[in-house]
């Protein structure tokens, strides 16, 4: 089946460590995307990637990272510079018609 | 800057209902605009998908109208049924520029469907 495979689902982050949270698709796309989803304020974009090797800055960059060396993947990096980063987190990726599609998620939480 | 407002933040209604949920956007100047599903701790699940050159589109029970120059959409939901309870995410694609790429979400509306 097609679709986008984010690992983990649930992660855990002690204070000041790195963590990277995965995302796969075997759907294609050229394009790819990371948002951040908090209760009650609606999902923002954090990167995107439009081709292999290159990625935009989105929204509320500031501590995260990101890597596009192969169409499939799009890992995101959350840095110990990213001083709240408890939230759920969501991979897209679109078609050249432009539909959007999601995967399940990750909910990262520090402790 | 974008903005995308849904209304309202949340809705009940008795199962057998048909609803409208309204979604508005301050710029017309869009490619498209899509509605999503969000069941709890789910990722979103794509409903329906209208081009700016559209009026409307239909799957099953949606139909979800578009009204560029108003900045306004509408996502109608025919005879409701529990399994409908989640939130309801509208997106628009910005039309040209540097932000052409992006999608900007409403904050949602969450329905109820009562039994």
């Amino acid at each position: 089946d097609g679709g986008i495979t984010q690992s983990p689902k649930y992660l855990f982050r002690k204070e000041g460590q790195n963590v990277t949270l995965s995302c796969e698709q075997n759907l294609n796309h050229d394009a790819m995307y990371w948002y951040r989803q908090d209760p009650g304020q609606g999902l923002r974009l954090i990167y995107y990637s439009q081709i292999v090797n290159d990625f935009q800055k989105g929204d509320i960059a500031e501590g995260y990272s990101v890597s596009r060396e192969k169409k499939e993947s799009f890992p995101l990096t959350v840095t110990s510079a990213q001083k709240n980063p408890t939230a759920f987190y969501l991979c897209a990726s679109r078609t050249g018609g432009s539909e959007a599609f999601f995967g399940q998620g990750t909910r990262l939480t520090v402790v | 800057k974008q903005e995308v407002t849904q209304i309202p933040a949340a809705l009940s209604v008795p199962e057998g209902e048909n609803l409208v949920l309204n979604c508005s956007f301050t710029d017309s100047a869009i490619y498209n605009l899509q509605w999503f599903r969000q069941d709890p701790g789910k990722g979103l699940t794509s409903l329906l998908l209208i081009q700016s050159s559209q009026r409307e589109q239909t799957s099953g029970r949606l139909n979800a109208s578009l009204d560029k120059s108003s900045g306004r959409s509408t996502l109608y939901i025919a005879a409701s049924q529990p399994g409908d309870s989640a939130t309801y995410l509208c997106a628009v694609r910005h039309g040209s520029g540097a932000g052409s790429y992006q999608l900007t979400f409403g904050k949602g509306t969450k329905l109820s469907v009562i039994p």
